[in-house]
C-alpha cells in the first residue's frame, strides 16, 4: 500500500540554520505531495504542495521539489526562526473510489533556539 | 479561503456520555469530509470518510457504531462519540478538500477528555 516515510525528528537548530526534512513516499502512480505543520495544541494547516514531477511547492520560505526519481519531497528552508517551531508532515494523496484520501508520515518535530 | 472550522475545541465529559463534534466549511462546500484522531506526539489516524447525503465508510478497526457520522449538508458533519470511555480520550480533526481539489483543509482540533 501507499505510505509516506519522514526523518524522525526532534530537530533543534539554531536561528538562521539551513533545515532540511526529509520525506519518501511509495505510491501507485503519481500522488500529489503535501506539507502540513502543526503549532502546538492546533490543527494542521498546509504549508505547501506539489502536484507533478519537478514542481516546487513554496510558502513562507519553505520549498520543496516533487522528485519522481527519488520518490521524495524534501522540506527546506533557508533560514529558520524561532516561530517555525513546530511539527511537520509529509502527506501524499491516494486516490480512491469517490475522493482523495491523504497518508502521512509520522510527523517531524522541529525546535528552533536563539 | 478553505477555511474549516471545528466545535467544540475542548470538551470533557463523564464515562458513559455522548459527545458531538461539529465541523464546517466556512467558505466552501464539500461533499466529502474526514475525521482523524491524534494520539499525543503521534501521526494522524484517518478514522472514516464522510459523505454527503450517504452513509460514512469506515477506516478498517474503527467502529461505526461508536463513532456515528452524520452528514448533513455541503458545510456540515457530525461525529459523535457514544458511549465515550476513557480510552477514547484524545485529540479529532476533520477535514475537507473544496470540491474538484485534492488539497485538504484541516479544523483546528477538538480535545477530548473523558473522566
Amino acid at each position: 500500500g501507499d505510505s509516506v516515510t519522514q526523518m524522525e525528528g526532534p530537530v533543534t537548530l539554531s536561528e538562521e540554520a539551513f533545515l532540511t526534512i526529509n520525506c519518501t513516499y511509495t505510491a501507485t502512480g503519481y500522488p500529489s505531495l503535501f506539507w502540513y505543520v502543526q503549532y502546538p495544541g492546533e490543527g494542521l494547516q498546509l504549508l505547501l504542495k506539489a502536484t507533478k514531477a519537478d514542481d516546487k511547492g513554496s510558502n513562507k520560505g519553505f520549498e520543496a521539489t516533487y522528485r519522481k526519481e527519488t520518490t521524495s519531497f524534501h522540506l527546506e528552508k533557508g533560514s529558520v526562526q524561532v516561530s517555525d517551531s513546530a511539527v511537520y508532515f509529509c502527506a501524499a494523496n491516494r486516490l480512491t473510489g469517490g475522493g482523495n484520501k491523504l497518508t502521512f508520515g509520522t510527523g517531524t518535530q522541529l525546535k528552533v533556539e536563539l | 479561503g478553505a477555511v474549516v472550522s471545528q466545535h467544540p475545541s475542548w470538551v470533557i465529559c463523564k464515562s458513559g456520555t455522548s459527545v458531538k463534534i461539529e465541523c464546517r466549511s466556512l467558505d466552501f462546500q464539500a461533499t466529502t469530509m474526514f475525521w482523524y484522531r491524534q494520539f499525543p506526539k503521534q501521526s494522524l489516524m484517518l478514522m472514516a470518510t464522510s459523505n454527503e447525503g450517504s452513509k460514512a465508510t469506515y477506516e478498517q478497526g474503527v467502529e461505526k457504531d461508536k463513532f456515528l457520522i452524520n452528514h448533513a449538508s455541503l458545510t456540515l458533519s457530525t461525529l459523535t462519540v457514544t458511549s465515550a470511555h476513557p480510552e477514547d480520550s484524545s485529540f479529532y480533526i476533520c477535514s475537507a478538500p473544496p470540491g474538484g481539489t485534492d488539497t485538504q483543509y484541516f479544523g483546528p482540533g477538538t480535545r477530548l477528555t473523558v473522566l
